[in-house]
């Protein structure tokens, strides 16, 4: 089935510590983004890529770092100068944007430092 | 810049109730707009879509429709059940290339029995 894998579900940071979350997309898709959910904000755009080896800084790009090596695969650093990263991720993919094009979601990666 | 505005929730109904989501948009050119749904613990998932003015989206009898008039797309459902509970994001895409949905905040829906 084509969809888009993200893991791990849960994942536990220590203060100071970098993490690594994982989206993989089986979907054929050019474009694939990240987005940070927090009660009351809805979604917020962290980072996007149209295409292998290159991706933009949406609107809370500070603390986090991205890759795009292989069409597939989207990975989020969440660095330790990202002040406040308890938050459930979500990874998104699409094709290039055209009139209605929608965006397909994974099941998130919920994030907690402790 | 672009955005999405919802209504807060949370909203909570009885069975069976009528629901009214309302959800305006702030937009330059002609964007498609988009309603999200998503139950707790998981990702979003595409309810329904409009591309142009006057369009009508509906899927799992949910409705709305695109008023470009008053810049707005309220998703309703004549007949709520408890298994609709989740929460509902209302989205917009510019329609051009190097762009991302842009997401209201999410409106709260709790149906009881």
């Amino acid at each position: 089935d084509g969809g888009i894998t993200q893991s791990p579900k849960y994942l536990f940071r220590k203060e100071g510590q970098n993490v690594t979350l994982s989206c993989e997309q089986n979907l054929n898709h050019d474009a694939m983004y990240w987005y940070r959910q927090d009660p009351g904000q809805g979604l917020r755009l962290i980072y996007y890529s149209q295409i292998v080896n290159d991706f933009q800084k949406g609107d809370i790009a500070e603390g986090y770092s991205v890759s795009r090596e292989k069409k597939e695969s989207f990975p989020l650093t969440v660095t330790s100068a990202q002040k406040n990263p308890t938050a459930f991720y979500l990874c998104a993919s699409s094709i290039l944007q055209g009139r209605g094009t929608e965006a397909f979601f994974g099941q998130g990666t919920r994030l907690t430092v402790v | 810049g672009d955005s999405v505005t919802q209504m807060e929730g949370p909203v909570t109904l009885s069975e069976e109730a009528f629901l009214t989501i309302n959800c305006t948009y702030t937009a330059t050119g002609y964007p498609s707009l988009f309603w999200y749904v998503q139950y707790p613990g998981e990702g979003l998932q595409l309810l329904l879509k409009a591309t142009k003015a006057d369009d009508k989206g509906s899927n799992k009898g949910f409705e709305a429709t695109y008023r470009k008039e008053t810049t707005s797309f309220h998703l309703e459902k004549g007949s709520v059940q408890v298994s609709d509970s989740a929460v509902y994001f209302c989205a917009l895409n510019r329609n051009q290339a190097g762009t991302a949905l842009i997401f209201g905040k999410g409106t709260t829906l709790s149906v009881s029995s």
